[in-house]
């Protein structure tokens, strides 16, 4: 199935440093998601973003959906340990009942 | 609101034998649930679309025949790995669709399975 280009692929960061991943896709879509996965349980919501141009924020995370509807982004400001997981993007297009996924990104926090 | 269970959470079996893996959604109806696999270091890859009271929908690749898809009740769809063998060893995660709020679909804590 289609996956959706999330990079950076992993990132190695120290205790109070900013973060940032993006994510792009072929495709336009209505909704993008911000989702964490913590080991062995199932993704939760961030974010959501419902139109183009939108930025959104959650504490300290801001996400924002790209104008082109095909790409958005993700921050997280000064990380904090319970911030080590893995993120993904999703997508999502009326009609189509689907979501699709990013390929992820696996944010460490070095001590 | 919006809570999916997933039962059970770990299941360790014998080579040839079949899983059955329950989706409920607690304190909501769910017309349509989905089934993703994971396998480590992976995303999520959708399966199958499991509406109630239809056959499910598979995802190209899947075999329907392998992966038994029941959605008999508005709050319950299972999976049902048969026969299953080492290489359907994954981490299997249902989401249900949820036509209010702030999000399309609200997942389940996922069910580890592990073949030997």
């Amino acid at each position: 199935g289609q996956q959706l280009n999330q990079s950076p692929q992993s990132m190695f960061i120290q205790e109070g440093e900013d973060v940032s991943m993006n994510c792009t896709s072929s495709s336009i879509f209505n909704t993008w998601l911000w989702y964490k996965q913590d080991p062995g349980e199932g993704p939760v919501l961030l974010i959501a973003l419902y139109k183009a141009g939108e930025l959104t924020s959650n504490g300290r995370l801001t996400a924002q959906f790209g104008i082109t509807r095909k790409d958005s982004f993700l921050n997280i400001s000064a990380s904090i340990p319970s911030d080590v997981g893995i993120y993904f993007c999703a997508g999502f297009y009326f009609g189509n009942e689907k979501l699709t996924f990013g390929t992820g990104t696996r944010l460490t926090i070095i001590p | 609101g919006a809570v999916v269970s997933q039962h059970p959470s770990w299941v360790i079996c014998k080579s040839g034998t079949s899983v059955k893996i329950e989706c409920r959604s607690l304190d909501f109806q769910a017309t349509t649930m989905f089934w993703y696999r994971q396998f480590p270091k992976q995303s999520l890859m959708l399966m199958a679309t499991s509406n109630e009271g239809s056959k499910a929908t598979y995802e190209q690749g899947v075999e329907k025949d392998k992966f038994l898809i029941n959605h008999a009740s508005l709050t319950l769809s299972t999976l049902t790995v048969t026969s299953a063998h080492p290489e359907d060893s994954s981490f299997y995660i249902c989401s249900a669709r949820v036509d209010t709020g702030d999000q399309p679909q609200h997942f389940g804590d996922g069910t580890r399975l592990s073949i030997l």
